[in-house]
Parts: structure tokens; sequence; C-alpha cells
């Protein structure tokens, strides 16, 4: 199972808004309703940031949001803040053979 | 506050065996599906395995299988991960994380597992 495919880099002003794609396949993407997003900052733990394509865990900002058209989930990240520049990875459920496929990652710049 | 914490990580030559530990608090650990996810040096996540809130069903990915062992004792809220036949590959920092629905809620900390001679 290959990985899903983000890309590696996406840069934005503060207050602009920014979206990372993450693109699979029929068989986990477009296959299931199950796509989460994960924050990283540098030697840290990752954080939830979205599940089930679009649903917010308590206590995460709504200028984090998500979506999913086919094989392709979006996370959108609005009104852009310096403490947002973090690596971000998409997963999606792959079935009960592969289970779980991360993203390959994204690195946010707050410039 | 609901917490992991995970230890056991270190040198291990190739070839050699690992175990390491999750220990949980905070939460009905006995209620929940567990997970371990990795990551190598500069590298992506990867998920390496998932054990149901019973222990009854256990799944692992495929660059693991046969070598890598999930468990869990439910008396000790302490989740496990058995290491064996350990190669450079397998380099990297575990975590274990709280299933939630189709996520994984909550990381612990990590720890280091380095495969060198």
């Amino acid at each position: 199972q290959s990985a899903l495919t983000q890309p590696a880099s996406v840069s934005g002003s503060p207050g602009q808004s920014i979206t990372i794609s993450c693109t699979g396949t029929s068989s986990d993407v477009g296959g299931y309703n199950y796509v989460s997003w994960y924050q990283q900052h540098p030697g840290k733990a990752p954080k939830l940031m979205i599940y089930d394509v679009s649903k917010r865990p308590s206590g995460v900002s709504n200028r984090f949001s998500g979506s999913k058209s086919g094989n392709t989930a979006s996370l959108t990240i609005s009104g852009l803040q310096a403490e947002d520049e973090a690596d971000y990875y998409c997963c999606s459920y792959a079935g009960s053979s592969t289970f779980y496929v991360f993203g390959t990652g994204t690195k946010v710049t707050v410039l | 506050q609901v917490q992991l914490v995970e230890s056991g990580g270190g040198v291990v030559q190739p070839g050699g065996s690992l175990r390491l530990s999750c220990a949980a608090s905070g939460f009905t650990f006995s209620s929940y599906g567990m997970h371990w996810v990795r990551q190598a040096p500069g590298k992506g996540l990867e998920w390496v395995a998932f054990i149901r809130y019973d222990g009854s069903n256990k799944y692992y990915a495929d660059s693991v299988k046969g070598r890598f062992t999930i468990s869990r004792d439910n008396s000790k809220n302490t989740l496990y991960l058995q290491m064996n036949s350990l190669r450079a590959e397998d380099t990297a920092v575990y975590y274990c994380a709280k299933k939630a629905v189709n996520a994984f809620d909550i990381w612990g900390q990590g720890t280091m597992v380095t495969v060198s001679s």
C-alpha cells in the first residue's frame, strides 16, 4: 500500500487561507469517509485536527476544516497564524487488510 | 488528564529484539482499541499495528507482520509491542495512540528505537 500523496510544502501569509491536498485511491480515500488530519510540530507528537473527513475534535480551532471529493481529501486552514507552522499528515482507513495509510506529509510555512 | 507514556526504546543490533511499553492513564483503557505508529528520522508517519479493546483481534502492517506482536494488559493499563528480528529500516520513533472511531485521538510522546551494529 503506497502512502497518500501530499504536496511537500505549502506557505501563506498571516491571515490568509491555505489548502493541503491528500490524494489516494478508491481503496482508501475514495472508498471510506474515514480521513483524518494530524498536525505535528518539530520534536512533538502528532495532534488530531480533523476526523471522519470534516469533523473537528473538541478544542481544535474552527479555522481548520476538512473536505473530500473522489479520491482527494483536503485540509483548509483559514486565518493563518504563526502557530500553524508545522507538518501536517492526512490518514485514511484502507480496509481490513491494509488498515490505515498515512500521507507523505506537508510542511506549512507562515511567511 | 488523558496520557500515554511510552518506554523501552533504545539501541539494538540487527536481528535483535526489543519490547516497547505504553502506560495509559486518565481514561478507561480497557474500553479502547490501541495503535502503534512509527516515524523514521526525517520521514512521515507509518501505521504499525492495532489491537482491539479486549485483545481479541490484532492487525499489522505488512512491513512488520510476522516479526512484531502487539499485546495489552488491561489490568495494568499497558500496551506492548514486542519487536523481533529487527532491521535497520525499523529505526524510528514509536508512538502509541488511542483509537477514536476511525482516527488516533491521543498520542504518547514517543520512544526512539535505533537498529544499528
